[in-house]
């Protein structure tokens, strides 16, 4: 079955800076990758998703690109904020399959 | 759109006894829904997807006589935890399958269980 590797497992950057977070998958008929924030004690929310049949998506200020040949994706967050602080997951879907695969998640901290 | 609400936030239970948790679409109807358990600092472990008016699809190593889902109508799935004991506690999340888009999901707010 599919598996999703996510680094790094924690993450410290300065207010302002960019962050980046990487996952990598194993099925390659995985085509669709979401991204979820979730703070402590609440819901993980949907932050962006992409789908197999582009390479990058771009939302203000979070982006992600998919690379399909090497079966990675990333999460950018460029001028970080405080309230960017949180655990942040990616997952992956099956085409055809109806249950997302998630990574470890990593903490990312802003400090200001 | 695409609210879903998770009742009750936070229960606290005696060992032995069971504990029903609800999941709501609040504004759309979802086919599909799904329970997820978490551990602290850990992520996201699916233990069943749950479609509506069909028996639940439960992962491996998921005791389905433990973990009972209904999956009833298309804004209602239930999740009873049968003769809980202190290694149930956790926080239990649904998700449900928003419709809109293959495989996307929309979360509820989760479900504290404590066992004593």
């Amino acid at each position: 079955g599919e598996n999703v590797e996510q680094h790094p497992s924690t993450l410290s950057v300065q207010e302002g800076d960019s962050a980046v977070i990487k996952c990598t998958y194993s099925d390659s008929a995985s085509n669709y990758f979401p991204w979820y924030k979730q703070e402590l004690g609440k819901r993980p929310q949907l932050i962006i998703d992409i789908r197999s049949n582009v390479g990058e998506k771009k939302d203000q200020r979070i982006a992600v690109t998919l690379n399909k040949t090497a079966k990675h994706f990333s999460l950018h967050i460029t001028e970080t904020q405080p309230e960017d602080s949180a655990v942040y997951f990616c997952a992956a879907a099956i085409q055809g399959a109806q249950k997302l695969v998630f990574g470890q998640g990593t903490r990312l901290t802003i400090n200001p | 759109g695409a609210v879903v609400s998770q009742h009750p936030s936070r229960v606290i239970c005696k060992s032995g006894t069971s504990v029903k948790i609800e999941c709501r679409s609040l504004d759309f109807q979802a086919t599909t829904m799904f329970w997820y358990r978490q551990f602290p600092k850990k992520s996201l472990m699916l233990m069943a997807t749950s479609n509506e008016g069909s028996k639940a699809t439960y992962e491996q190593g998921v005791e389905k006589d433990k973990f009972l889902i209904n999956h009833a109508s298309l804004t209602l799935s239930t999740l009873t935890v049968t003769s809980a004991h202190p290694e149930d506690s956790s926080f239990y999340i649904c998700s449900a399958g928003s419709g809109r888009a293959p495989n996307e999901q929309f979360f509820g707010p989760g479900t504290r269980l404590t066992v004593l």
